[in-house]
């Protein structure tokens, strides 16, 4: 079982939805959060850092972090075609490795 | 602003052949990481630099090698090479230990083919 898991998709929602994307992890030692971007054959985007539970709010893009479940989200709001991409949430311990663990990514579409 | 420099962005190689893929990191920034993402895949972490000693190692085959030189600058060396090492490599920065920030950027990746 992955340590992060995350909903592969596909998710097709048109124009201007409000899209969730989800993740759960499984080990307590995780505290910071981010979410990147990846476009096809393309390097992952950073979009989000959040190391406390709460949300944190930028532009359109908001996360959420529940440690307590061990739940993360990702709003986009006003959804446009050029958010078409693959979504990886990725975890880091507070202590010890540095490396990022990641979820299996959300290929999101979205209609015009 | 500048970003993470990898290169060269393709290769194609045979089987039992050598590879050395570079890394630039982003100016300043102390940590270099290298990641390995099959097709259809997440990223999985490989191996990772501060200060040019090696800091962490992850999934890495015995096969590869990696090095972080004075300039900064790391590679990936990889030899014995197999069909399934065909994948993407990305490299990653951060200024985590400087900033104390955890934030890694990723530059655009290296697609290598094994024939």
């Amino acid at each position: 079982q992955k340590e992060v898991e995350q909903d592969p998709g596909p998710l097709s929602v048109p124009e201007g939805a409000i899209v969730s994307l989800n993740c759960t992890y499984s080990n307590s030692a995780f505290q910071y959060f981010m979410w990147y971007r990846q476009y096809s054959r393309k390097g992952p985007e950073l979009l989000m850092y959040t190391y406390s539970s709460g949300n944190k709010e930028d532009g359109r893009f908001t996360a959420q972090v529940d440690k307590s479940s061990k739940y993360i989200s990702l709003f986009i709001r006003d959804s446009q075609p050029s958010d078409s991409a693959t979504y990886l949430c990725a975890t880091l311990m507070d202590t010890g490795r540095r490396a990022l663990t990641f979820g299996s990514g959300t290929r999101l579409q979205v209609q015009p | 602003a500048a970003g993470v420099i990898q290169s060269p962005r393709h290769l194609i190689k045979e089987k039992r052949e050598t590879a050395t893929l570079k890394c630039y990191p982003i100016p300043r920034h102390d940590t270099v990481y290298w990641y390995q993402q099959g097709p259809g895949q997440d990223p999985q972490f490989l191996i990772s630099f501060y200060e040019k000693m090696q800091s962490d190692k992850g999934s890495i085959p015995d096969r590869f090698s990696a090095q972080q030189f004075s300039d900064y600058h790391s590679e990936l060396n990889m030899s014995s090479l197999e069909l399934g090492d065909s994948a993407l490599y990305f490299c990653a920065s951060s200024l985590e230990r400087t900033s104390g920030s955890h934030e890694q950027f990723f530059g655009p990746g290296t697609r290598l083919t094994v024939l």
